[in-house]
């Protein structure tokens, strides 16, 4: 079974600082792996995906996240926060080598980015 | 201008009464799914779809029901039978049904039960 754990379900900065949102998971062999924001009352947009390819992934909005199989993490960071960064970040792996039909999403439980002036 | 539409945006239903949630995509894309969302549990799946006149169970289907006439369109009914519905749905879709196929979603429909 795959499995994916955010460690802080909030996180608050200050504006012009760094962002790290940790994100571990569990999965039999080379999953994909996704970063999806979510503003509030609205749809999920995707930020980065990983797909076996570089460990480090550029997103859209200076967001990148990097691959650590040794770790089985999936952090995202961003070197300098922006107000309209403020969101909930979602954090989801997709496990290859499970035969089930469909697309096998497993979300994590999401972090609210606060980011203070 | 192509993308996935739910209507309506926010929605109130009586104890008892059984609710159709819309969604719609103009993408092309083959998979549709439904997903809820509750505060800190991230996103499960409902029901989805691979192809036209066919659909799937997923993670928490009970006291849901979902039909997929046509490949643009995939409505979730929430039934009276559910027993928690007050959420945030969403809907997505994705090109192909693999397991690696980027999903896009829709802007949400919050259902509210009095």
């Amino acid at each position: 079974a795959q499995s994916v754990t955010q460690l802080d379900s909030h996180v608050s900065v200050s504006e012009g600082t760094p962002v790290l949102l940790r994100c571990n998971y569990s999965s039999s062999y080379s999953p994909s792996l996704f970063w999806y924001v979510q503003h509030p009352n609205k749809g999920l947009q995707l930020l980065l995906k990983y797909t076996s390819a570089a460990t480090l992934v550029k997103g859209i909005n200076g967001f990148e996240a990097e691959f650590k199989k040794s770790e089985t993490s999936f952090h995202l960071t961003k070197p300098s926060a922006h107000m309209s960064d403020a969101a909930e970040y979602f954090c989801v792996v997709s496990d290859p080598m499970i035969k089930a039909a469909g697309n096998k999403l497993t979300f994590g439980g999401g972090t609210r980015v606060l980011v203070k002036p | 201008d192509g993308g996935i539409t739910q209507s309506p945006k926010y929605l109130f239903r009586k104890e008892g009464q059984n609710v159709t949630l819309s969604c719609e995509q103009n993408l092309n894309h083959d998979a549709m799914y439904w997903y809820r969302q509750d505060p800190g549990q991230g996103l499960r799946l409902i029901y989805y779809s691979q192809i036209v006149n066919d659909f799937q169970k997923g993670d928490i289907a009970e006291g849901y029901s979902v039909s997929r006439e046509k490949k643009e369109s995939f409505p979730l009914t929430v039934t009276s039978a559910q027993k928690n519905p007050t959420a945030f749905y969403l809907c997505a879709s994705s090109p192909t049904g693999t397991s690696n196929s980027l999903l896009y979603f829709g802007p949400g429909t919050r259902l509210t039960v009095l």
